[in-house]
């Protein structure tokens, strides 16, 4: 049974350009939730989704935005990019109770 | 706005010493989670605590919720090198709700 699927696995942008990354969410899993995680620091939440909608969103700027498809994967979008957006960028699914399962995630460089 | 302060930040240790990882907040969760992430990797799911006083054992690895749900802690007895990693503590407020993160702590167990 394959797990969190997150693609692609390296990315690098330069400042000022748009990266989509995607996410595939376990079987049977629903709810997908996005976080950053900035070097030697713990996640932090960027938005959820739920039945194709953004259900609930952290403190992150209108440059992130999120797509949920009808097969429940996921992409998020970041616009004009920062070199402060580089990070490891983590995709989470869970059949919306407390059992979440984490993609290895997409390494974001901006140069 | 909800925190979560993990301590200590950094931890090494020989072989067989035993250690505790402490998890604050001044917040009441209705759910804590513990994770371990090694490098380039996601986060994995250790375990779920959701009621208050809840102690979880897994092997070598004790965790306990706090009565009031603000604090949870993570004991491991004997550590072994393959204990490496870094450790995350996660709290949400309702079952499909977003994870706030601590900073995590890093541990190293020496041969």
């Amino acid at each position: 049974d394959a797990g969190v699927t997150q693609s692609p696995t390296h990315l690098i942008k330069t400042r000022g350009q748009q990266v989509t990354l995607r996410c595939s969410p376990k079987s049977g899993h629903d709810t997908v939730s996005w976080y950053q995680q900035a070097l030697g620091q713990g996640p932090q939440f960027i938005f959820q989704y739920y039945e194709e909608e953004e259900r609930q969103r952290g403190n992150f700027p209108d440059r992130f935005s999120g797509h949920q498809f009808p097969n429940y994967s996921s992409e998020l979008n970041v616009n004009a990019l920062l070199l402060g957006d580089s990070a490891l960028y983590l995709c989470a699914s869970s059949p919306d109770s407390y059992g979440y399962t984490f993609g290895s995630g997409t390494r974001l460089t901006v140069v | 706005t909800q925190l979560l302060e993990q301590s200590p930040q950094f931890l090494s240790i020989q072989e067989g010493e035993n250690l505790t990882v402490y998890c604050n907040s001044s917040s009441v969760f209705s759910s804590l989670q513990w994770y371990r992430q090694e490098p380039g990797e996601g986060p994995v799911l250790l375990v779920t605590v959701v009621t208050g006083g809840e102690v979880k054992k897994l092997k070598r690895l004790t965790f306990q919720f706090g009565d009031a749900r603000k604090d949870s802690s993570l004991h491991i007895t004997a550590a072994q090198p393959g204990d490496t990693g870094l450790y995350l503590c996660a709290g949400a407020r309702n079952a499909g709700n977003m994870l706030t993160f601590g900073g995590g702590t890093r541990l190293m167990v020496k041969p």
